[in-house]
This record gives structure tokens, sequence and C-alpha cells, in this order.
């Protein structure tokens, strides 16, 4: 496809279960994003990949949080132990190489709507 | 800003009328700035962006403008249609270079036909 695409589309769990949210990126797409957004929100950063490699994952709200992205393109946001608080919709952004290009506008999937009862 | 929590800030205007929509940014390193449409159950949709070095900047049927002396943004939205209607998000750089962006609470258009 085109654009970025995620699954599931929608992920109900129990509290305490672990989970793991997909993201494909824009083909040849460099920098990949995770965002977090809460009902009523905006959008709140919280890891950033260039490549394979996670430069900055300073808005994970916890250990319990963890992505990867080994070959540099399809991505994984994974959630241990999930609590109910985790419960938002969880976006993936993918650009250009942000670090060769600077400032760009990123490209959004539809997200994932992440209920923990 | 503070979060308004579910109770987004609305904005309702008349089909055909021009909108505008306010955002005042908190970081004044912030030199990148992006204007973004969310329809529900959709992720944002880019609209517009503009850089630190201009202070307003035209799309089509869209503006924004930038006020970097009292941090804000406005996006201008010419014969506001029905199909406009969804959450405007505005988010800023915070002077970062590496594409992380730091976005606002959201203002919720409503057009009426």
């Amino acid at each position: 496809g085109a654009g970025v695409s995620q699954s599931p589309r929608y992920k109900v769990a129990k509290r305490g279960q672990d989970v793991a949210l997909r993201c494909d990126p824009i083909s040849g797409h460099v920098s990949l994003f995770w965002y977090q957004q809460a009902l009523g929100q905006g959008p709140e950063f919280l890891t950033y990949f260039q490549n394979e490699a996670q430069l900055d994952k300073s808005g994970l709200p916890s250990d319990r949080f963890f992505a990867e992205r080994p070959e540099g393109s399809v991505s994984t946001l994974k959630i241990q132990r999930t609590q109910q608080e985790d419960s938002a919709v969880y976006l993936c952004a993918s650009s250009p190489d942000a670090a060769l290009i600077g400032n760009q506008p990123q490209h959004f999937g539809d997200g994932t709507r992440l209920s923990i009862l | 800003g503070e979060s308004v929590g579910l109770h987004l800030p609305t904005l309702s205007v008349q089909e055909g009328d021009n909108s505008i929509i306010n955002c005042a940014y908190s970081n004044s390193a912030s030199d990148y700035f992006i204007w973004y449409k969310q329809e529900s159950g959709k992720g944002p949709q880019f609209i517009i962006d503009i850089r630190s070095n201009m202070d307003k900047r035209q799309g089509q049927r869209v503006t924004v403008l930038l006020n970097k002396t009292v941090k804000h943004l406005s996006l201008q939205i010419a014969a506001t249609q029905p199909g406009d209607s969804a959450v405007y998000f505005c988010a800023e750089n915070g002077g970062d270079n590496f594409n992380k962006f730091y976005f606002g609470s959201g203002t919720k258009l409503n057009v009426k036909p």
C-alpha cells in the first residue's frame, strides 16, 4: 500500500496480558515514530527509530513498553502486563530520513485502538 | 498547554464561512510547525507547515500564520465545507531537527450545512 499501515485496528485485552502492535511504514521511509493518543487529546511522542536504531525512547511511559524495528522497516510496539491506563490509540508515523532532511511532515497510520479491560 | 481532556474546544461555523483555529505553542526554541487534521477513527493528516523564518504561508484554501513574539499559530480555512469537519491539531518540533513533534490538545471544527 501507499500509506502507513497498522494492525490490528482494534485490540481488546485483559489487564495483565501482553500485547503487540504492528506498523508497516511507507516503503523507503527511514524514520519511524510511535505516538500514544488518549481520548480527546493530541498524540504524545513515545519513541523514534532511524532505520533499525532506536534513537529516542524518552516518551515510553514505563519499562513495560518496548519497541523494535529489527530490519529497519516493520516495527512492533509491545506492552507487557497491560494496565487500564494503557488504553489509548497508538499511532505510527514515518518520514524520509529525518537526520538527513530535517523537519518535514510525518505520514500517519490510522492507529490501533487498545482497550484494556 | 494543559489538556482539555474529553472537552475539546469546539468551533462551529456555517458552510461557506471562513474558519480560524488558534494554537498557543509552548517552546520558544520551536522552529517548525505543522497543522494536522484528524477525522474520527483516522490518523492525523497533514494540512500545511511553516518554518520560523516565515510568518505566513498559504496553501489551497488554507493559510497558516505564525507569531513568534507571542508563540501563536493560527490556521485559516476559506469557504469552509462540511468535509472540513474534524479535529485540528498544531504540532511544534521543540527546536529538534529529528522530526519529533509535540502536539497541542486540538480544536474540533463543526461545519453546519
